[in-house]
C-alpha cells in the first residue's frame, strides 16, 4: 500500500533545539494530520489541517498544509525529553487514510 | 469514559491458520478503522466500519475481513495466514467520518510462524 514520504527518518537533538520535519506525497489530500506514538501505544492525534496553506500551532508545536495539497511540515520547538516518540504524518481523502513511514525523535537532554 | 481497548495483547500463530482480533470502541463511538503496522513503519488502513457497515477499504486482499456489531464493537478476522502478517494491529474508533477524530488503541502484536 500507499506510504507518505517522511523526512528525516530520525533525529537526534539537544534539549531545547527545535525539530524540523516533512511529509510529501504524489497524491493530493484534503486533510493532513501529524501523530505522535509511542512504544506500545497507538497513535496520538497533535494536529488537524484542513485547508491548503493553514498554519495551525498546538502549543510548542506548530503545522503546515502545503499549498500543492501533496505536503505538509511539523515544526517541535524548544524540545523536552517527552518529546521523544516517533511522529507520523498521515493524509486523508475520500475514505482513505494514509501514513508516512515516520520520523523518530531522540531528545537528549 | 472508557477508551478504545482490543484483544488480545499478544498473539503467535502459525501459517496457514485463521485468527480473530476485537476490539471495542470508545463510548459514543460509531466508526472502527483498523490499521496494520509492521516494524519500523507507518500504519496502513485496512477497512473502515461505520455503523455496521464497509465504509471503506484500503489495499489489503479479501482474506483480510471485518464485522462491527450493533453495540459498534468490531472484530478482524485474517484468513491462510502468511509471515508478512505479522505486524502490529491498531484499532482506532470515532463519533463520525470526521479523520481529526480517530482515537487508538494499544493495538494487537501478530506473530506468524
Amino acid at each position: 500500500g500507499q506510504q507518505l514520504n517522511q523526512s528525516p527518518q530520525s533525529m537526534f537533538i539537544q534539549e531545547g533545539e527545535d525539530v524540523s520535519m516533512n511529509c510529501t506525497s504524489s497524491s493530493i489530500f484534503n486533510t493532513w494530520l501529524w501523530y505522535k506514538q509511542d512504544p506500545g501505544e497507538g497513535p496520538v492525534l497533535l494536529i488537524a489541517l484542513y485547508k491548503a496553506g493553514e498554519l495551525t500551532s498546538n502549543g510548542r508545536l506548530t503545522a503546515q498544509f502545503g499549498i500543492t495539497r501533496k505536503d505538509s511540515f511539523l515544526n517541535i520547538s524548544a524540545s523536552i525529553p517527552s518529546d521523544v516518540g516517533i511522529y507520523f504524518c498521515a493524509g486523508h481523502t475520500g475514505n482513505q487514510f494514509y501514513f508516512g513511514t515516520g520520523t523518530s525523535l531522540t531528545v537528549i537532554p | 469514559e472508557t477508551g478504545v481497548t482490543q484483544s488480545p495483547t499478544h498473539l503467535i500463530k502459525t501459517r496457514g491458520q485463521q485468527v480473530t482480533l476485537r476490539c471495542s470502541s470508545q463510548s459514543g463511538h460509531n466508526t472502527v478503522s483498523w490499521y496494520q503496522q509492521a516494524l519500523g513503519q507507518g500504519p496502513q488502513f485496512i477497512f473502515q466500519y461505520y455503523r455496521e457497515e464497509e465504509n471503506g477499504r484500503g489495499n489489503f486482499p479479501p482474506r483480510f475481513s471485518g464485522l462491527q456489531f450493533p453495540n459498534y464493537s468490531s472484530e478482524l478476522n485474517v484468513n491462510a495466514l502468511e509471515l508478512d502478517d505479522s505486524a502490529l494491529y491498531l484499532c482506532a474508533s470515532s463519533a463520525g467520518l470526521a479523520p481529526d477524530e480517530q482515537f487508538f488503541g494499544p493495538g494487537t502484536r501478530l506473530t506468524v510462524l
